[in-house]
């Protein structure tokens, strides 16, 4: 079991709220990811971070916004929330398995948000 | 454009039979292949990672294959149990970033019936 974390897991909030979700890992992983998932369909990367004070968009567009002040922090934040942005949520971070250039990644449980 | 296709997209087996799961790449270059299961509501978890040079791996009840000529990969489940209702997600890798990109199929459901 991975020791990656998301808080809260399930949220249902209305259209026009600030909202923050949380994700923190103590496994020392300096890169980390936020994927959306809608049911039945692929994950996409909408955010990465390669360590402290580093993100970069990923291949989805999200009007979310990430920072990463702490190693173990690597929270997503969206200013207004809308129906739109229903959907799940996943943080994962990676380290590096030795010479092979392979990243195993873990995932957290998940954030599954309702916009109302 | 790289893109990991998933069959059948879903499954019902009775439990104690064996199944197998069918994936296929287009992603280049290519660095290792992954499947994944997810629990309803959870996260992913890692069952199997393949490099080029592996062409087959196993977890306990889990046994995964890799044809990097053709681009495919399958997995193979021995002797189900009800647990192993999920869906089984394949993962692909491109080795042309340091971030080590995955691209994700869309799963397979599988359901195991008692």
């Amino acid at each position: 079991e991975a020791d990656i974390y998301q808080t809260p897991r399930y949220l249902v909030i209305g259209t026009g709220k600030k909202i923050t979700l949380e994700c923190s890992q103590t496994m020392g992983h300096d890169k980390m990811y936020w994927y959306q998932q809608d049911p039945g369909m692929e994950l996409h990367l909408i955010h990465y971070s390669y360590g402290v004070n580093s993100t970069e968009k990923g291949d989805l567009s999200s009007e979310s916004t990430v920072s990463r002040i702490r190693t173990e922090h690597f929270p997503l934040t969206l200013e207004s929330a809308r129906p739109s942005h229903t959907s799940q949520y996943l943080c994962a971070s990676s380290e590096s398995l030795g010479g092979t250039g392979t990243y195993e990644q873990y995932f957290g449980p998940g954030t599954r948000l309702t916009v109302t | 454009k790289n893109q990991v296709e998933q069959s059948p997209q879903s499954l019902i087996i009775l439990e104690g039979k064996n199944c197998t799961l069918q994936c296929n790449y287009t992603v280049s270059p290519f660095s290792n292949l992954r499947w994944y299961k997810q629990d309803t509501g959870r996260g992913p978890v890692s069952l199997t990672i393949m490099t080029f040079s592996e062409n087959t791996k196993s977890n306990g009840r889990y046994t995964a294959t890799l044809d990097a000529d053709t681009k495919q990969s399958s997995l193979h489940i021995t002797a189900s149990q009800l647990s192993d209702s999920a869906s089984y997600i394949c993962v692909v890798s491109d080795r042309g970033s340091t971030l080590g990109r995955l691209y994700f199929g869309r799963g397979t459901q599988l359901t195991v019936w008692p």
